[in-house]
């Protein structure tokens, strides 16, 4: 099993470009997040999904979105980035009946 | 919201000492989950709690979660180079399907 992925690994944006984090688990997971790390704030979370179809917003959903066409795929939208976005992005995947999360490398973002 | 505090925000120690890092909770806590980071890399699941008064252990790391469930911490015993990293605590909350993190406790082991 690969587990959770993510790609790219590191992205460099303008102001108001936009872009897509992919992100994929082979688990068979029901629920699925993305979760971003700054400095000093541990991991907030963005959205979340518990499943093909369903998605919802966490702590710091605005600039963000989300969908979720399949169990394995949860990409993380950027429609317009701004340098506050600039931070580590991590997808997450579990069991829908566990907190037990499957961590992806992340994605460092840097926003210019 | 629930929230996560936890101390020290950051902890340097001599290979072969032992450390604790502790975890707060603004509320009570459903399950509470330890996580270990190495640096500029994702989050390793290291130990779930859910009952007051329980303990686990994983080598030499010893999580514990107070009877009021409001508190844990993570004890590593004679620390070597390879507990270096980040070491986060999370929680469930005890409704829909958010988890919260702490802030994280950052440690390094001097050889």
């Amino acid at each position: 099993n690969a587990g959770v992925t993510q790609t790219p690994k590191f992205q460099v944006l303008k102001t108001g470009q936009s872009m897509t984090l992919q992100c994929a688990q082979d688990m068979n997971h029901e629920y699925m997040s993305w979760y971003r790390q700054d400095p000093g704030m541990g991991l907030r979370l963005i959205h979340y999904s518990v499943g093909a179809g369903i998605t919802d917003q966490g702590e710091v959903p605005n600039g963000y979105n989300v969908s979720r066409s399949t169990t394995e795929d949860f990409p993380l939208r950027l429609l317009s980035a701004a340098p506050s976005q600039t931070s580590v992005y991590f997808c997450a995947s579990r069991d829908l009946l566990r907190y037990e999360q499957y961590f992806g490398p992340g994605t460092r973002l840097t926003v210019t | 919201s629930q929230e996560l505090e936890q101390s020290p925000q950051s902890l340097i120690v001599q290979e072969g000492k032992n450390l604790t890092i502790n975890c707060t909770s603004s509320k009570t806590l459903y399950g509470l989950y330890w996580y270990k980071q190495k640096y500029g890399e994702g989050l390793i699941f290291l130990m779930m709690l859910q009952k007051g008064g329980e303990e686990k252990s994983h080598e030499k790391i010893t999580a514990k979660l107070d009877e009021k469930k409001q508190q844990s911490s993570l004890h590593i015993t004679a620390s070597q180079p390879s507990h270096a990293g980040i070491y986060l605590c999370g929680a469930g909350t005890n409704y829909g399907q958010n988890f919260v993190f702490g802030p994280g406790t950052r440690l390094s082991v001097l050889p």
